[in-house]
């Protein structure tokens, strides 16, 4: 299965800063989705990201407060702008991948963010 | 829009008991479905993933149940250890190249 990686693993922002979240993938895959878990919470979807397009926020989410970038088939970011105390999260990266017949997502560790 | 509910919210149990895990969701229409396990302050694990037109999968001693028509889905956890104590997350995708929409997952606790 696919390999993820995320950098920060953690990370505590003053508000109003912007931190930006790299995810690495160790094989190409066109899929890449970003999630957010507030505390106590299930996962949320942000955006789905393909290499070579813009990537497609889901609703309460806008490119503005949360911009990506896709620049290859192995690496994405998400920053997270003009933070608040609200933005408090675990932000994790998904890939897609095909895997004997079955579309199988995997996850990323995580980057937990605190915002003061 | 899809929604995912899992019953019970948290569960414990002591060691060795077998249990299981409810997943309900509103639109049938699913491509296929994933169980994850999350740790405390972790990522997700994959566990099963249990394409539509399956009734079951297994893994281990994981088994999950899939009933399409009427929306629900089972996790089955035999012989519980202290090592699955965690967040069980139930996750159906619509359709190929979509993204998974998450339950608020069941918390396991197994002493020992």
């Amino acid at each position: 299965s696919a390999v993820i990686s995320q950098k920060p693993s953690r990370d505590i922002c003053q508000r109003g800063t912007s931190l930006t979240i790299q995810c690495q993938v160790d094989s190409q895959v066109t899929m890449m989705f970003w999630y957010r878990q507030q505390p106590g919470q299930s996962l949320t979807l942000i955006a789905t990201a393909n290499q070579g397009s813009e990537a497609t926020y889901e609703s309460g989410f806008v490119i503005d407060k949360f911009p990506i970038s896709r620049p290859n088939l192995t690496f994405s970011t998400l920053t997270v702008s003009n933070m608040s105390p609200e933005d408090s999260s675990i932000y994790l990266c998904s890939v897609e991948e095909m895997r004997l017949g079955r579309d199988t997502q995997y996850f990323g560790p995580g980057t937990r963010l605190t915002v003061l | 829009k899809q929604e995912v509910t899992q019953i019970p919210a948290a569960l414990s149990v002591p060691e060795g008991e077998n249990l299981v895990l409810n997943c309900s969701f509103t639109d049938s229409a699913i491509y296929n479905l994933q169980w994850f396990r999350q740790d405390p302050g972790k990522g997700l694990t994959s566990l099963l993933l249990i394409q539509s037109s399956q009734r079951e999968q297994t893994s281990g001693r994981l088994n999950a149940s899939l009933d399409k028509s009427s929306g629900r889905s089972t996790l089955y956890i035999a012989a519980s250890q202290p090592g699955d104590s965690a967040t069980y997350l139930c996750a159906p995708r619509s359709q190929a190249g979509t993204a998974l929409i998450f339950g608020k997952g069941t918390t396991l606790s197994v002493s020992s």
